[in-house]
């Protein structure tokens, strides 16, 4: 089935440390995007490529670091710069209609 | 950049009522407004969406109304069912990037 795998689907991690949740789409898009939402802050964009080797910053990019070496995977590393990294993370992609494609999200919480 | 207000933030219906969500937003170059359903632990889905060329549009028992002049758009459920019960997100477009509003969780009730 066509769609967008994110994992692991809930992670912990230590203060101090790096972690790395993995997108990967097979709808060949070109466009994908990292966003994180917050209870009652609704959706927000923290990274974003629009093609293979190129991304840009969205609005709160600060503590984060993303690669895009391949089409189908958009990986996010959450640094230990990044002060309240507790949340949920949502990968998307977009499609050629306009419509993004979510994958099923990713909780880390900090310990 | 583009705001986008979403209300209420919490809308509670009997089964078989209707149920709106309101969204206002501020960029006048926004021309797509698509709104997305997320259920418990699980990614948004899209369940409609409007450009700026149209005023409404309807699908089965959804429907959403866009009023460019006002800068807000609306998204109507009618003839509710538990199913309905979820967090729903509007959303505003200007190229490539997309806006969203703070979420409206809808419970409905039997």
């Amino acid at each position: 089935d066509g769609g967008i795998t994110q994992s692991p689907k809930y992670l912990f991690r230590k203060e101090g440390q790096n972690v790395t949740l993995s997108c990967e789409q097979n709808l060949n898009h070109d466009a994908m995007y990292w966003y994180r939402q917050d209870p009652g802050q609704g959706l927000r964009l923290i990274y974003y490529s629009q093609i293979v080797n190129d991304f840009q910053k969205g609005d709160i990019a600060e503590g984060y670091s993303v690669s895009r070496e391949k089409k189908e995977s958009f990986p996010l590393t959450v640094t230990s710069a990044q002060k309240n990294p507790t949340a949920f993370y949502l990968c998307a992609s977009h499609g050629q209609s306009g419509e993004l494609f979510f994958g099923e999200g990713s909780r880390l919480t900090v310990l | 950049g583009e705001n986008v207000e979403q209300h209420p933030s919490t809308l509670s219906v009997q089964e078989g009522d209707s149920a709106v969500i309101k969204c206002t937003y501020s960029d006048s170059a926004s021309n797509y407004f698509p709104w997305y359903k997320q259920e418990l632990g699980k990614g948004p889905q899209l369940i409609i969406d409007i450009r700026s060329n149209v005023g409404e549009k309807k699908d089965q028992r959804i429907a959403v109304t866009l009023n460019k002049t006002a800068k807000h758009f609306s998204l109507h459920i009618t003839e509710t069912q538990p199913e309905d019960s979820a967090v729903y997100f509007c959303a505003a477009s200007t190229a490539s990037k997309l806006t969203f509003g703070t979420g409206t969780r809808l419970q409905v009730t039997l």
